[in-house]
């Protein structure tokens, strides 16, 4: 049990397109989905916090403009990069809570993200 | 503020016992977890402590102590396949939020 399912692994796009990255709980509901960046050898950094049917949560310095987030189940998240460029390229990883035990994130398999 | 600190990277042989160890300075602190991250993929969860003393899984062990700030990860019979990163994240639950430290890496050789 606990599945998060992430798509796309990974994605390569032009300077100034648009990405959008999925999440999914498969056997759970997920009332909240985290959504987290990772840069090279460092460690996971959240970026926000959202919940089914309310305004995604924020962190300090994040672009809520440029990283939407949308949490219209309480089984899908979206993530999308709005006019991507090169600094953006990161890999970009999403988890979720379940209902029960909310404390304890499973997490999806990443997305690559890769802008020319 | 949230702090974590765990070493960076760690060598064990094969068969071996190997302990992570991981210091936190945390507001708001509910528990702490252990994920396993291979490289390029997403981390797996290991364990969760709440509760001080030493929570036994498998191979794997967790310890933490609140009153230190201290947890570790002790990782018994050391398997090839567990050369991986081991990231320490500390739960705050008036936050609901979950802050990783940098995480270990761990090489097993043979």
């Amino acid at each position: 049990g606990a599945v998060v399912s992430q798509h796309p692994s990974r994605v390569i796009c032009k300077s100034g397109t648009s990405v959008k990255i999925e999440c999914r709980s498969l056997d759970f509901q997920a009332t909240t989905m985290f959504w987290y960046r990772q840069f090279p050898k460092k460690s996971l950094m959240l970026m926000a916090t959202s919940n089914e049917g309310s305004k995604a949560t924020y962190e300090q310095g994040v672009e809520k403009d440029k990283f939407l987030i949308n949490h219209a189940s309480l089984t899908l998240s979206t993530l999308t990069v709005t006019s991507a460029h090169p600094e953006d390229s990161s890999f970009y990883i999403c988890s979720a809570s379940a209902t029960v035990a909310k404390n304890i994130q499973y997490f999806g398999a990443g997305t690559r993200l890769s802008v020319l | 503020g949230q702090n974590i600190d765990q070493p960076t990277e760690m060598t064990a042989t094969e068969g071996a016992i190997v302990q992570i160890n991981c210091t936190y300075q945390t507001s708001g602190f509910n528990g702490l977890f252990w994920y396993q991250q291979h490289a390029g993929e997403a981390p797996t969860f290991l364990s969760y402590n709440v509760l001080d003393g030493l929570e036994e899984k498998g191979r794997f062990s967790s310890f933490l102590s609140r009153s230190k700030g201290y947890s570790y990860l002790l990782l018994k019979e050391l398997q090839m396949k567990d050369s991986a990163s081991y990231l320490c994240a500390a739960y705050s639950g008036g936050y609901q939020k979950v802050t990783f430290g940098t995480g270990t890496k761990l090489q097993v050789i043979p």
